[in-house]
């Protein structure tokens, strides 16, 4: 498996500021991936991080919105820019082992007001 | 074709009893198939998956059930406790076998179990 921490837990923020989240892992990998989930919602990817390279966004994701750092193999960043009410919402990252297996992080519960 | 279909969206069972939810699929490249669960308050934790060249696979109390001419997959939990009350997801993805494959979730089912 794999411990993963966020930063922070949870934030209130005001429309029209940004937010930026940290995921950190306990060892090295290849793959991390940011996950949005609405409240009482499933889970719906927001992009991919591949360390060294631009991030993968998914289909009504974009990089002026969610822009993403990924500096090593155990640490990344999600920004959520200009916000409004309607990114209230958990962010929660996960890790990708070689067997295919995902581990979330515990996530970060955004409210905006 | 990308979507995976979860039902029910609530289950009410009595402790000691069988919990079942579904998920079924459309995508044939689907080639991974993991069940999540999730508490109030926290991220989801990997509970068991399977891949297509087997139809069933057991970890404790969790089975899953896996059909593929249907592209259907089941989670039953045998001896459901009130511990085992949360939310599961079942989710597919491509690429399974390496760690690249982006995870295409279910819609999420409130399991509650009455002690």
């Amino acid at each position: 498996s794999a411990v993963i921490s966020q930063k922070p837990s949870r934030d209130i923020c005001q429309r029209g500021t940004s937010l930026t989240i940290q995921c950190q892992v306990d060892s090295q990998v290849t793959m991390m991936f940011w996950y949005r989930q609405q409240p009482g919602q499933s889970l719906t990817l927001i992009a991919t991080a591949n360390q060294g390279s631009e991030a993968t966004y998914e289909s009504g994701f974009v990089i002026d919105k969610f822009p993403i750092s990924r500096p090593n193999l155990t640490f990344s960043t999600l920004t959520v820019s200009n916000m409004s009410p309607e990114d209230s919402s958990i962010y929660l990252c996960s890790v990708a082992r070689g067997t295919g297996d995902q581990y979330f992080g515990p996530g970060t519960r955004l409210t905006v007001t | 074709q990308q979507q995976v279909k979860q039902s029910p969206q609530s289950l009410i069972v009595q402790k000691g009893g069988i919990s079942i939810i579904n998920c079924a699929y459309e995508n044939t490249a689907f080639d991974y198939f993991p069940w999540y669960q999730q508490f109030p308050g926290k991220g989801p934790a990997l509970l068991i998956a399977i891949r297509p060249d087997v139809s069933e696979k057991k970890e404790g109390r969790f089975t899953i059930s896996f059909n593929k001419s249907a592209k259907q997959f089941s989670l039953h939990i045998m001896d459901s406790q009130p511990g085992d009350s949360a939310t599961y997801f079942c989710a597919a993805s491509t690429d399974g076998s390496s760690n690249t494959g982006k995870l295409i979730f279910g819609q999420g089912t409130t399991l509650q179990v009455k002690p």
